[in-house]
């Protein structure tokens, strides 16, 4: 079986650019999770997809990232402008319930100059 | 609320012995308690899980963990290591009745030959 799939896997902007992410995850999966970690810390959730709709996206900050799941599959991750310390890894992660363990993508690094 | 927390932020331990990385957590409900390892550059791969019944979980690479529920815990153990274990382990939880899965700050395990 196929694993989880992101693109790029590195990317590094200048401040204030834009980027986007994206993100395939295993087929038949209907929950989709968007983490950022940050180096020597956990992985923070950002937005969780249940096929295209929003779960939780409380922790997203909203006036500079965007995420969207059309037709609930694949999904794009997007910050606009970039900050300094949105340097991180991007996770990506899909799992089929509520009890499954979760299987994560290889993660973007993403270097924000 | 739900969290989970890392009382360690390294253990070493010599090939061959016994290591144990433990995990405390709190929820308002039932706990999905899990554990991940991630090697360097790489995203998380899952090891095992508790979601019920027997207290004692089995999992990958030789990998088990036991529930504690009075003590809210669910230590990681394996009963020889393995140079090869070295990496960053992450224990997680989710409130049954919730949808957010929160992850620990990490343990970065060293196994020394």
């Amino acid at each position: 079986e196929a694993g989880v799939a992101q693109s790029p896997r590195y990317k590094i902007i200048e401040k204030r650019q834009s980027v986007a992410f994206w993100c395939n995850p295993i087929s038949g999966h209907a929950t989709l999770y968007w983490y950022q970690q940050i180096l020597g810390q956990g992985p923070k959730l950002l937005i969780q997809f249940q096929n295209n709709g929003v779960v939780d996206d409380s922790q997203l900050p909203k006036d500079r990232f965007s995420a969207e799941r059309l037709k609930g599959v694949d999904s794009t991750l997007k910050i606009q402008p970039a900050k300094l310390e949105d340097s991180a890894v991007y996770l990506c992660a899909s799992t089929w319930g509520a009890s499954a363990e979760q299987f994560f993508g290889p993660g973007t690094r993403l270097t924000v100059l | 609320a739900q969290s989970v927390a890392q009382p360690e932020d390294q253990v070493n331990v010599a090939e061959g012995n016994p290591l144990t990385v433990k995990c405390t957590y709190s929820v308002s409900g039932n706990p999905y308690l899990f554990w991940y390892v991630q090697y360097p550059n790489r995203g998380l791969q899952f090891l095992l899980k508790y979601i019920t019944g027997d207290n004692l979980v089995k999992g990958s690479y030789g990998f088990e963990a036991e529930f504690n529920k009075s003590q809210t815990s669910f230590h990681l153990k394996k009963p020889s290591a393995l140079v090869s274990d070295s990496a960053l382990y992450f224990c997680a939880v989710r409130d049954s009745s919730a949808s957010k899965i929160i992850f620990g700050s990490g343990t970065r395990l060293s196994i020394r030959p």
